[in-house]
């Protein structure tokens, strides 16, 4: 079975903090991708990477950043945390047939 | 106009009854389709591909109709356990940005 993992399922951060979301997945998948789900707007992207060192910005990529300097491994970096990015944060994988896997997800709150 | 649009619902039915969903897309290139399932809280997981001919998988029947640019899921014999969110995806195929997810129709089922 796919298995991604994402590395926190709660977290709480301070308005200004920078935040950093990691991501793994162990079925050697090219592509990873970041996106937030929040009531009534449904999943949006943030993020992909389809390779290693690779990203491409997704529908709402401002106050975010990413790194993939290995292939297992996608983190989202929030440089500094504001209240707006209050949200369900999901990691998904994909091989090259667009199915997505996903992660547990990680709900963060900014205080 | 969304690119991709569904009832959100929520669909309330009685368990044993039969449920069907439409989800309509706006790009006519899109090239694959797939129904993801959502539980309370929980990642989204791939239910069903949607292939052009129909497909079926015990109860779940999943349809493509290209000239009128919607994809439906038939739930037969419904569970409780069927209780969940179903969400609509579309590709665009050259992409892995065009992952495009609907917003999700709810579905409760009652005893």
């Amino acid at each position: 079975d796919v298995k991604v993992t994402q590395s926190s399922r709660y977290l709480v951060k301070r308005t200004g903090e920078k935040v950093f979301l990691e991501c793994v997945q162990d079925m050697d998948h090219e592509n990873m991708f970041w996106y937030r789900q929040d009531p009534g707007l449904g999943l949006r992207l943030i993020y992909f990477s389809y390779d290693v060192k690779m990203k491409e910005k997704g529908d709402i990529p401002e106050g975010y950043s990413v790194s993939r300097e290995k292939k297992e491994r996608f983190s989202l970096i929030l440089e500094s945390a504001s209240t707006n990015q209050t949200s369900m944060y999901l990691c998904a994988s994909s091989p090259l047939d667009e199915k997505l896997f996903f992660g547990s997800g990680t709900q963060l709150s900014v205080l | 106009r969304k690119e991709v649009e569904q009832d959100p619902g929520p669909f309330n039915v009685p368990e044993g009854a039969t449920v069907a969903f439409n989800c309509t897309y706006s790009n006519s290139a899109s090239q694959s389709f797939f129904w993801y399932r959502q539980d309370c809280r929980k990642e989204p997981k791939l239910l069903m591909s949607v292939y052009s001919s129909g497909n079926e998988d015990g109860r779940f029947t999943a349809q493509l109709n290209r000239a009128s640019q919607y994809i439906s899921l038939l739930i037969r014999d419904s569970k409780l356990s069927d209780s969940a969110t179903y969400l609509c995806v579309v590709t665009g195929g050259s992409s892995a940005s065009k992952i495009i997810f609907g917003s999700g129709t709810r579905l409760s089922i009652r005893p």
